[in-house]
């Protein structure tokens, strides 16, 4: 079981380059979900995926980046022009489908862009 | 508004001591979880709380909820140098996104 897969670990992108990251969830987990994280801070949430469905866009900037999560393959966000700005860690997460009302996360080892 | 506000923002104790790092809220959770992240790397699950609970224990980890004061603390006893991270509390509404704070940065000396 090779828990959250993402990559890359590092990215560096030019301003104005797009940035393209992915995600591939814990075997058996059908939820995935995108954190950004800057230095010395918290993550803040993003976007809540399942399979072909985005379920909580609501930490998304609304130019620039999407997400999906397609019937086969990873997950990718993707930021397209990206600015100095989005320069971060960005964290991948999955938890199962469950019943009980609270979903455990489990993480990747996040990809970090830096936007020279 | 922020969910999960933790404090302290750091932390430092020697080896053998207790660490207590508190979390607040403002808004409605069912549930209530802390993580842990090691510099560099993703985060790490501890423990999860839910909210019908009060107390909940995990070998060398305590967790409380006062759903009331909308607060919880993580206790780490009897720490060791490996304890030596960020801690993040996380809070949710039933399925869903979790909402974490800025976490609390624990050194542990040896």
């Amino acid at each position: 079981n090779a828990g959250v897969m993402q990559n890359p670990r590092h990215l560096v992108r030019r301003r104005g380059q797009e940035a393209r990251l992915r995600c591939s969830p814990m075997k058996g987990h059908s939820h995935v979900y995108w954190y950004r994280q800057l230095p010395e801070e918290g993550l803040k949430f993003m976007v809540y995926l399942q399979k072909e469905n985005i379920i909580d866009e609501s930490g998304m900037p609304k130019e620039r980046f999407s997400a999906e999560f397609p019937k086969e393959g990873p997950s990718i966000l993707r930021i397209q022009q990206v600015v100095r700005g989005d320069s971060a860690a960005y964290f991948c997460a999955s938890s199962p489908e469950t019943g009980t009302g609270a979903n455990v996360l489990t993480f990747g080892a996040g990809s970090r862009l830096t936007v020279l | 508004s922020q969910q999960g506000e933790e404090d302290p923002q750091a932390l430092s104790i020697q080896e053998g001591e207790n660490a207590t790092m508190n979390c607040s809220y403002k808004t409605s959770i069912n549930n209530l979880q802390w993580y842990r992240q090691n510099s560099g790397r993703g985060l790490v699950h501890l423990i999860l709380i839910r909210s019908n609970e009060r107390e909940k224990h995990s070998g060398r980890l305590r967790v409380t909820l006062d759903t009331s004061k909308k607060s919880s603390s993580l206790l780490i006893t009897a720490s060791r140098a490996a304890d030596t991270a960020s801690y993040f509390c996380a809070t949710g509404y039933n399925a869903g996104k979790s909402t974490f704070g800025d976490g609390t940065t624990l050194t542990v000396k040896p």
